[in-house]
């Protein structure tokens, strides 16, 4: 059963565009939502993460917007640079249990 | 502070060989978690451990098994590798309590032939 649900899988945006990823997840027990990221070679690595209760959470060019009725959240990634170009996993536990990620989106930023 | 390292980095092996993949952390983190990544797949969690001697199962634990021994070290083993294994392996940690954030190490690739 797949929990949290990712899309889309790959992504190209032109530099200094919009990126946007979505995700929608199932459990309303779930009260932590991260978004990771990887570059090619590495280990993931946190960027940004959100509570339930707030609604957007920014910093720099990346925003979280959470929609708690909806049961969904997502990515945004602001003037998106060629540098950006990675795969990002969203996420999301409740307090003292495992992590569940999504499938992950393969972001390529062109020039 | 080294974070979190895994050992090795590259590994072939053949159909029905064991092989152990070391995971090291020097933050002092309670939690640790083996999981794979395969394409298309995410990454998916294999077994985990919430303390030093303890350890469970993830959502895909058959044909692997864990020990922690001591706290900062995390070990998955294959005893019979299959070629179904063939993955990319990640180690990550985490503190107790309300601090949700993993620290992964950078992977161990695995083919198995």
């Amino acid at each position: 059963q797949q929990q949290v649900k990712q899309s889309p899988q790959s992504l190209i945006v032109q530099k200094g565009g919009i990126s946007i990823i979505n995700c929608a997840y199932e459990n309303t027990a779930f009260d932590y939502f991260p978004w990771y990221q990887q570059f090619p070679g590495k280990g993931p690595a946190l960027l940004i993460a959100i509570r339930p209760d707030v609604s957007e959470k920014k910093e720099g060019r990346f925003t979280i917007s959470f929609n708690k009725s909806a049961k969904q959240f997502s990515l945004h990634i602001m003037d998106s640079q060629p540098g950006d170009s990675a795969t990002y996993f969203c996420a999301a536990s409740m307090a003292h249990q495992k992590v569940t990620f999504g499938i992950g989106t393969k972001l390529q930023v062109i020039p | 502070n080294a974070g979190v390292t895994q050992t090795p980095k590259f590994r072939v092996l053949k159909t029905g060989q064991s092989m152990t993949l070391l995971c090291a952390q020097d933050m002092n983190h309670e939690y640790m978690y083996w999981y794979r990544q395969d394409p298309g797949m995410g990454l998916r969690l294999i077994h985990y451990s919430v303390g030093e001697g303890t350890t469970a199962k993830g959502e895909v634990p058959d044909g692997y098994n864990v020990s922690r021994l001591k706290k900062q070290n995390f070990l998955l083993g294959l005893e019979s590798a299959a070629p179904s294994q063939t993955s990319v392996y990640f180690c990550a940690s985490r503190s107790g309590g309300e601090a949700r954030t993993q620290y992964f190490g950078p992977g161990t690739r695995l083919t198995v032939l």
